[in-house]
């Protein structure tokens, strides 16, 4: 079944550290986008990619980097200039150009400081 | 900027009721407009959307209608379930854009 997988389900960062979450999709979509969800604040957007090799900033990319070596995946890096890291995150992707159709999203990765 | 506005939860209701959740936004222009449902746990799910005004958009029993007059896309149904309980989410996005501009959700509770 096409989807797209979020790994891990729980991750847990100590102080300093940088840790990578996971996205990879097999819904053949050029765009792929990271958000943070935050009790109360609902969705803020990271960073997003349109094609491979290009992604640009969205609301809160401070302190946080991506990389879109393949089509099918998009990779999160929290590093530890990211002072506030615990929230859910969550992986999505769309076709490119049908900005009117839905976002497919993963099912997310809780990321807790120790 | 763009901003969604929706109602502050938690909302609790009895199964068979009628729901609402008030959705309104500020855009210059015509965005397309959606509600997304996340089930505990999970990501979020496309539960319908309007891309012009007076659309209506239906799915599982929800609606909404898409009101450029008062620009508002209040989701509806009308007899709730238990297993309807979830964080409901409108969101906007303009064509030509790869943004989703989200509300803060509102959390629903629906009891025996």
């Amino acid at each position: 079944d096409g989807g797209i997988t979020q790994s891990p389900k729980y991750l847990f960062r100590k102080e300093g550290q940088n840790v990578t979450l996971s996205c990879e999709q097999n819904l053949n979509h050029d765009a792929m986008y990271w958000y943070r969800q935050d009790p109360g604040q609902g969705l803020r957007l990271i960073y997003y990619s349109q094609i491979v090799n290009d992604f640009q900033k969205g609301d809160i990319a401070e302190g946080y980097s991506v990389s879109r070596e393949k089509k099918e995946s998009f990779p999160l890096t929290v590093t530890s200039a990211q002072k506030n890291p615990t929230a859910f995150y969550l992986c999505a992707s769309s076709y490119r150009g049908e900005t009117t159709e839905k976002l497919f999203f993963g099912s997310g990765t809780q990321l807790s400081v120790l | 900027g763009d901003s969604v506005t929706q109602m502050e939860g938690p909302v609790t209701l009895s199964e068979e009721a009628f729901l609402t959740i008030n959705c309104t936004y500020t855009a210059t222009g015509y965005p397309s407009l959606f509600w997304y449902v996340q089930y505990p746990g999970e990501g979020l799910q496309l539960l319908l959307k309007a891309t012009k005004a007076d659309d209506k958009g239906s799915n599982k029993g929800f609606e909404a209608t898409y009101r450029k007059e008062t620009t508002s896309f209040h989701l509806e149904k009308g007899s709730v379930q238990v297993s309807d309980s979830a964080v409901y989410f409108c969101a906007l996005r303009w064509a030509g854009s790869y943004q989703l501009t989200f509300g803060k959700g509102t959390k629903l509770s629906v009891i025996p």
